[in-house]
């Protein structure tokens, strides 16, 4: 089976960098995904990485060490609007992705 | 485009009454998918599909059924509704790329069983 540990809550102030971070337990790995979700909306996709290394996509980027497991989101000038859930998810198989628990981000002014 | 469209938005159930949530998606994506989710939870998959035609269970099926005779539509079905099914149902769709390139989202039906 899959199972993926993130924390459950991050506060940061506005303005400040934040890292969340990822570890998986998978059979078999294609590559690891992040969404965001703001309370009671829908998940909307951030990233993915299938190899090592970091990919950066405006003020967030999104790593991943293949080897240790072990992936993190990284966000940037932080908004108020950043405020959100946000979970990582591992594709273990070609057509589906099983979801971490989320780590609630409060950004406060 | 609309992208992934579920209704209802909202529904209350008795216990043992049967129900259809409705998806359809315009965006022509082979991959079609059903999560739900708990209270400060993360998403739990129910079935999913790859083509018209072809539906497989994810992690939680029990109670539930679906079908996909056409692209567009993935509707599923909840029989003799429980409690325990009270949750936040999410539709979402990918292309034929797989998981990893993105899936999009419904805006969800929030199912209360009572």
């Amino acid at each position: 089976g899959q199972s993926l540990e993130q924390p459950s809550e991050v506060t940061a102030v506005e303005g400040a960098i934040v890292q969340i971070n990822c570890t998986y337990q998978t059979s078999g790995f294609y590559g690891l995904s992040w969404y965001q979700q703001h309370d009671g909306g829908a998940p909307t996709f951030l990233s993915y990485n299938a190899l090592d290394g970091l990919e950066e996509t405006g003020r967030f980027s999104s790593f991943l060490s293949r080897s240790d497991s072990y992936g993190y989101l990284l966000l940037q000038e932080l908004q108020m609007k950043d405020s959100a859930s946000y979970f990582c998810a591992v594709a273990s198989g070609y057509s589906t992705l099983t979801f971490g628990k989320g780590t609630m981000l409060l950004v406060s002014p | 485009n609309a992208g992934v469209t579920q209704t209802p938005k909202f529904r209350i159930l008795k216990i043992g009454q049967s129900m259809t949530l409705q998806c359809t998606q315009d965006m022509n994506h082979n991959y079609m998918y059903w999560y739900r989710q708990d209270p400060g939870m993360g998403l739990k998959l129910i079935y999913y599909s790859v083509g018209a035609g072809i539906t497989d269970k994810g992690e939680v099926p029990n109670g539930y059924n679906v079908s996909r005779s056409t692209t567009e539509d993935f509707p599923l079905r909840l029989e003799l509704a429980a409690p325990s099914q009270t949750s936040v149902y999410f539709c979402a769709s990918t292309n034929g790329q797989g998981a990893n390139y993105g899936y999009t989202f419904g805006s969800g039906t929030r199912l209360t069983v009572v």
